[in-house]
């Protein structure tokens, strides 16, 4: 069963809205939480990573947020453009090894 | 640097064959872990292996197997193909140390398909 449970699988925003991407895991033993981002006919590539000893932690227009206690993390896209267009996988796994994904969001940016 | 560098990109089986999908990790990695991704299922991991040896295992049935050679590039092989091994395969890197410090790079993957 998946271990990491994303939603929603699809959003559709404008050019600079704020899609939010949320992640939910049942496994405590966690402690690694990606974000990869896919092109199609790309292999998913690193977006932005967080440990559960961090609330909050951003890159550029890329933020996660991270709630321990609720066994939650999302992703915020601030400022999003067509080029954010992609699917977004969160993902979670002890000590970097074997990651489960969840099942991913795609994303598309109206100009 | 170079990346993550999986062959061949398509490939295209009949029932019950075998294949071998190949991937060249980024220079220095020791680690090299396969994931299955499919439109039904997303990406699922298969294994990994570090240093010649399958450090972690997914939950795939034996007819999915890999290996590790001594410059790390490493080949995974499906055999007695089925339908629902159409996917595309994909290849990550990483240094491999157990300390944590890992980023996986992931290849452009294989595109299977099975007829």
């Amino acid at each position: 069963q998946q271990q990491v449970k994303q939603s929603p699988q699809s959003l559709i925003v404008q050019k600079g809205g704020i899609p939010i991407i949320n992640c939910a895991y049942e496994n405590t033993a966690f402690d690694y939480f990606p974000w990869y981002q896919q092109f199609p006919g790309k292999g998913p590539a690193l977006l932005i990573a967080i440990r559960p000893d961090v609330s909050e932690k951003k890159e550029g227009r890329f933020t996660i947020s991270f709630n321990k206690s609720a066994k939650q993390f999302s992703l915020h896209i601030m400022d999003s453009q067509p080029g954010d267009s992609a699917t977004y996988f969160c993902a979670a796994s002890i000590r970097r090894h074997k990651l489960s994904f969840g099942a991913g969001t795609t994303v598309t940016v109206r100009a | 640097k170079a990346g993550v560098t999986q062959t061949p990109r398509y490939l295209i089986k009949t029932r019950g064959q075998q294949v071998t999908l190949s991937c060249s990790p980024i220079s220095g990695h020791r680690s090299v872990s396969w994931y299955q991704q499919t439109p039904g299922q997303g990406l699922q991991f298969l294994f990994e292996y570090f240093s010649e040896t399958q450090r972690n295992k997914g939950n795939f049935p034996g007819r999915f197997s890999g290996r590790q050679f001594s410059n790390s590039r490493s080949e995974m092989n499906v055999s007695t193909l089925e339908l629902g091994d159409s996917a595309l395969y994909l290849c990550a890197s990483s240094q491999g140390s157990v300390s944590g410090a890992n980023v996986l790079t992931f290849g452009a993957g294989s595109r299977l398909t099975v007829l």
